[in-house]
């Protein structure tokens, strides 16, 4: 089984529905991420959430919300989805307390939305 | 804040060695990270770097310069599996935070043809 899974892994909706992308780990990691991916861009951070009670705002935040429900579950709202939030969200893993190359990141298999 | 600049896109040819290089700005460096992502799928961690210096792993080397900004990744004996995006990704320390997050930069297409 895949140790940080997302669903769905596609979504089709239509202007102004409120949706929600849930990701789920098994790594046992502390951090959690949500990041999205356009074409011909990097990653952006969404929101990222160092335990389960700190949730904090990255670059692109405005028109997304988070929960993170345990310490296993992060989820990504899009209250009223617009168009230009078509893209590929990747959710993504951390843990603070590893050795080796610490917080290293690692991602889910991606969730791809489309907003009519 | 943070930027990191890399090339769009390379190209190279099977059994060849590519080298891609990646300069960042930050206010606060704490390790330097690259990642491969195939069309369509989750990137998946290379290396890491945080002092200067080359870090060798199989046909994959990673090398820091924090003086200079700069590091590269090095692909050696390319095979046609090799044609992916490489995002190169800095940490830079947070508020309240040991770590830091990640800031990635746009990623270099490479081809590998046979």
């Amino acid at each position: 089984d895949a140790d940080v899974t997302q669903t769905p892994r596609n979504r089709i909706t239509k202007t102004g529905k409120r949706i929600m992308l849930e990701c789920s780990q098994t790594k046992g990691h502390d951090r959690m991420y949500w990041y999205r991916q356009d074409p011909g861009l990097g990653l952006q951070l969404i929101y990222y959430s160092f335990d389960v009670k700190d949730i904090n705002k990255g670059e692109i935040s405005d028109g997304y919300s988070v929960s993170r429900q345990a310490q296993a579950k992060f989820s990504l709202s899009l209250e009223s989805a617009i168009p230009n939030q078509t893209a590929l969200y990747f959710c993504a893993t951390s843990d603070s307390a590893s050795g080796g190359p610490t917080d290293t990141q690692y991602f889910g298999p991606g969730t791809r939305l489309t907003v009519l | 804040g943070q930027n990191i600049d890399q090339p769009t896109e390379m190209t190279a040819t099977e059994g060849a060695i590519v080298q891609i290089n990646c300069t960042y700005q930050t206010s606060g460096f704490n390790g330097l990270f690259w990642y491969q992502q195939h069309a369509g799928e989750a990137p998946t961690f290379l290396s890491y770097n945080v002092l200067d210096g080359l870090e060798e792993k199989g046909r994959f080397s990673s090398f820091l310069s924090r003086s200079k900004g700069y590091s590269y990744l090095l692909l050696k004996e390319l095979q046609m599996k090799d044609s992916a995006s490489y995002l190169c990704a800095v940490r830079d320390w947070d508020r309240g935070s040991t770590l830091g997050r990640l800031y990635f930069g746009r990623g270099t297409q490479l081809t590998v043809w046979p």
